[in-house]
């Protein structure tokens, strides 16, 4: 089953535009985490929130954490395209579980 | 730091043979390790979860006797697809953690295996 929604499933843009990524829950976690995943290789942790309403920011990265900490988004501001990859998030209840990922295209 | 290694990186392998998928923590202890599998342009999957020095937890439809786990000891745990088939090829992934596996706490992934089954 799962717990995670993520949207959109792809994404193409242009290098230069902003992108948002959405990952919805219907359930309550402990705290939540993004990953960027390339081919071949295992995911990275970009970032892990904690306390509803949290905002983090990793240079052109943005995320944040819901009031009721079900719900995430990860916005990319001036996208390039070293930001191709997958994106996933997860829900951290001692398991983690993942959501289907969102694939990220930046065309040069 | 808190850095994890796969052995090996991709394996191929005949059906019916059993191909054995190293995890070890390089520069920390981990008490739990996870295995995942990921199937291609999709997500992971939790397979199982292993606490060193005792039997690892499988999630439901994961089959125990396929996929034998060992956690023999802080930096090492091992996975053995046992008799492999052509829809056992996936790329497997595991992770640990430095601590008992708090809820809170930080999975670190290894790089992965690939594993074809011809």
């Amino acid at each position: 089953t799962q717990l995670l929604e993520q949207s959109p499933q792809f994404l193409s843009i242009q290098e230069g535009e902003n992108l948002t990524v959405y990952c919805n829950s219907s359930s309550v976690f402990s705290s939540l985490q993004w990953y960027r995943q390339e081919p071949g290789e295992g995911p990275v942790l970009l970032v892990t929130v904690v306390t509803g309403g949290e905002v983090k920011k990793l240079k052109r990265l943005t995320f944040q954490f819901g009031d009721a900490r079900k719900d995430s988004s990860l916005h990319i501001t001036a996208a390039q395209p070293g930001d191709t990859g997958l994106y996933l998030c997860a829900g951290n209840d001692y398991k983690l579980s993942f959501g289907a990922g969102t694939t990220v295209t930046v065309r040069a | 730091g808190a850095v994890v290694s796969q052995h090996p990186s991709r394996v191929i392998c005949k059906s019916g043979t059993s191909v054995k998928i190293e995890c070890r923590s390089l520069d920390f202890q981990a008490t739990t390790m996870f295995w995942y599998r990921q199937f291609p342009k999709k997500s992971l999957m939790l397979m199982a979860t292993s606490n060193e020095g005792s039997k690892a937890t499988y999630e439901q439809g994961v089959e125990k006797d396929k996929f034998l786990i060992n956690h023999a000891s802080l930096t090492l745990s091992t996975l053995t697809v046992t008799s492999a088939h052509p829809e056992d090829s996936s790329f497997y992934i595991c992770s640990a953690t430095a601590r008992g596996g708090a809820r809170t706490d930080t999975q670190y992934f290894g790089p992965g295996t690939r594993l074809t089954v011809l």
